[in-house]
């Protein structure tokens, strides 16, 4: 099956100073890569997602690029802003007919006011 | 519109007892899946149900069944509660687009389940 893997485990990054975090995936049929956000005690909530048939995605202060070729995306966010602290979840999800995501092991980012 | 709901958000069991988490969702998804989330550990995939009356195990099935009766509820039961299913758990949703593109999974607030 899929395997997930996300670096670094902990980020921490100034306030204002941007943060990027890198996942690597196993199969290369995955083609849909979201990315969730969980502030502590809340639910994941969807913040951006990409598909394999475009290499970049912007939504404001976030963008997700993917590179097929070496199976990795990552996650930028940029001008970091305290209330981007939270655990953030990259996945991947292929092309099964069931929508079934592998999750990695998620990133804590804190930002530093 | 309330999304994903599940019950009950907190639960303390002993061990050997059964208990059923429900999730709802009105959305009219086909796709429902069952998540536990442990520290360090993200989210992993139980069981899914692809549409009514169809149950798929995931990543982590052992100890826990599930069922599908009406396209709104997924149930997840534990029958013999292990200190190992000490956990959070988390239901999603989604929609159905096969063959086409995969579809975003909602999360529901999730169920805190400590067995003693």
């Amino acid at each position: 099956g899929e395997n997930v893997e996300q670096h670094p485990s902990t980020l921490s990054v100034q306030e204002g100073d941007s943060a990027v975090i890198k996942c690597t995936y196993s199969d290369s049929a995955s083609n849909y890569f979201p990315w969730y956000k969980q502030e502590l005690g809340k639910r994941p909530q969807l913040i951006i997602d990409i598909r394999s048939n475009v290499g970049e995605k912007k939504d404001q202060r976030i963008a997700v690029t993917l590179n097929k070729t070496a199976k990795h995306f990552s996650l930028h966010i940029t001008e970091t802003q305290p209330e981007d602290s939270a655990v953030y979840f990259c996945a991947a999800g292929g092309p099964y007919g069931n929508n079934r995501l592998a999750f990695g092991k998620g990133n804590q980012v804190v930002v530093i006011p | 519109n309330a999304g994903v709901t599940q019950t009950p958000k907190f639960r303390v069991l002993k061990t050997g007892q059964s208990m059923t988490l429900l999730c709802a969702q009105d959305m009219n998804h086909e796709y429902m899946y069952w998540y536990r989330q442990d520290p360090g550990m993200g989210l992993r995939l139980i069981h899914y149900s692809v549409g009514e009356g169809t149950t798929a195990k995931g990543e982590v099935p052992d100890g826990y069944n599930v069922s599908r009766l009406k396209k709104q509820n997924f149930l997840l039961g534990l029958e013999s509660a292990a200190p190992s299913q000490t956990s959070v758990y988390f239901c999603a949703s989604s929609y159905n687009r096969d063959p086409g593109p995969n579809q975003p999974q909602h999360f529901g607030d999730g169920t805190r389940l400590s067995i003693l």
